[in-house]
């Protein structure tokens, strides 16, 4: 089946840099997004990769490795407005999304 | 510039009513969609539609329909509300995809309309 398997919460302090994993197993896939949702909000796009590799912007960068089904978001210089659900969402040629279930992340004081 | 919107916010239905919930963009995209989130889930896609006049299923399109009669609206309808239904309803919408080329399908999302069904 289609599947993309992430951490359910990812706990760190302000200043700290957070890596979240994502695995997938999608039949048609294009390419990896990540999306990021504040509680009660609605979902907003973070990041895009349909290379291998790693996208840079501000202190969000994505990485995709194709070959190994894999690809992280990397959360440099944490806030307390980055606490939020982080999204990990595949791309199938038609461009249509198929979201993870979703990591936490908290960041404390 | 509103961006994409959604109609109602809140909604408590009982069991067997109907209604439409209603999506609107001033983007001009052509493509548009309905998700479902359920708590401590990703979204789910209800049904898309790739233009005016079309719409497809996506993967949970039972006991929903939808019609893209303008551009700018699509409308998602309950025919007989059931408890299962009870969730959080999201509309997006995009730019048209072009195959073959650097595919990059951002979605913007309206802010959502949270339905309960007793």
């Amino acid at each position: 089946g289609q599947s993309l398997e992430q951490p359910s919460e990812v706990t760190a302090v302000e200043g700290a840099i957070v890596q979240i994993n994502c695995t997938y197993q999608t039949s048609g896939f294009y390419g990896l997004s990540w999306y990021q949702q504040h509680d009660g909000g609605a979902p907003t796009f973070l990041s895009y990769n349909a290379l291998d590799g790693l996208e840079e912007t501000g202190r969000f960068s994505s990485f995709l490795s194709r070959s190994d089904s894999y690809g992280y978001l990397l959360l440099q210089e944490l806030q307390m407005k980055d606490s939020a659900s982080y999204f990990c969402v595949a791309t199938d040629s038609w461009g249509k999304l198929q979201f993870g279930a979703g990591t936490q992340v908290v960041v404390t004081p | 510039n509103a961006g994409v919107t959604q109609t109602p916010k809140f909604r408590v239905l009982k069991t067997g009513q109907s209604m439409t919930l209603l999506c609107a963009q001033d983007m001009n995209h052509e493509y548009m969609y309905w998700y479902r989130q359920d708590p401590g889930m990703g979204l789910r896609l209800i049904h898309y539609s790739v233009g005016e006049g079309t719409t497809a299923k996506g993967e949970v399109p039972d006991g929903y329909n939808v019609s893209r009669l303008k551009k700018q609206n699509f409308l998602l309808g309950l025919e007989s509300a059931a408890p299962s239904q009870t969730s959080v309803y999201f509309c997006a919408s995009s730019y048209a995809v072009s195959q073959g080329l650097q595919l990059h399908n951002e979605q913007f999302f309206g802010p959502g309309t949270r339905l309960t069904v007793l």
